[in-house]
């Protein structure tokens, strides 16, 4: 597995964009990139994943440098409830998720 | 839709002692995982099941954790002595399809050994 490297921690403002970098210099070709997110006392939440184009679902968007090196995690407009662990994932098809430390975002009013 | 349902959701024990957690999971996934989230760190996977088939166990310390599948439903996971560093989180997963990334979680089984 490639390994990711993540702020540890972010601040945003409520009803403000958040953008969240994650860098992977090392992803092979055929590994996709994922982001989970886990709210405090919940379990991990799929938030979206892609390979090399940009995509949108109604949670956020990913932007996927075309190197491949490095991923962006937009949530449009942040709510308070927003508030989570976020990790960034790099894996090969069927192969495990492995979840690093990830990102402490705080959103604050 | 129903969620991946775990139980109990706190288990508190002395060291020793035996411990059982229960994962039913989402109606028609064949994929269950059960991971290990110590305090402050993302999860780490313990074992994987496609139906009633461990294919992937490498990371279960099988001298003191065993799990089972039986029917290829629900499943569960059993300390057996637990030990003061066995304190943690233990979540169960789910998927759809063999080798998507896309995990559906439970909410999780916290242990704390005493």
């Amino acid at each position: 597995d490639a390994k990711t490297t993540q702020p540890p921690s972010m601040d945003c403002a409520e009803g403000r964009a958040a953008n969240l970098p994650c860098n992977h210099s090392t992803i092979s070709g055929n590994e996709y990139v994922y982001w989970y997110r886990q709210i405090h006392s919940q379990g991990p939440q799929y938030i979206i994943h892609g390979l090399k184009n940009n995509e949108t679902n109604e949670m956020a968007s990913l932007i996927i440098t075309e190197d491949r090196k490095s991923s962006t995690l937009i949530l449009p407009h942040a709510t308070l409830r927003d508030t989570a662990v976020y990790y960034c994932i790099v894996r090969v098809p069927d192969y495990k998720l492995s979840f690093g430390a990830g990102t402490t975002v705080t959103v604050r009013a | 839709e129903a969620g991946v349902v775990q139980s109990p959701r706190y288990k508190i024990i002395e060291k020793k002692q035996p411990v059982a957690f229960w994962c039913n999971p989402i109606s028609g996934h064949n994929t269950l995982y059960w991971y290990l989230q110590n305090l402050g760190q993302g999860p780490e996977l313990l074992i994987r099941y496609e139906n009633e088939e461990a294919v992937d166990d490498s990371q279960l310390p099988k001298d003191r954790f065993s799990a089972e599948r039986l029917k290829g439903v629900d499943s569960t996971l059993k300390i057996q002595p637990a030990e003061l560093g066995d304190s943690a989180v233990y979540l169960c997963a789910s998927s759809l399809e063999t080798g998507t990334g896309e995990l559906f979680f439970g909410e999780g089984s916290r242990l704390t050994v005493l």
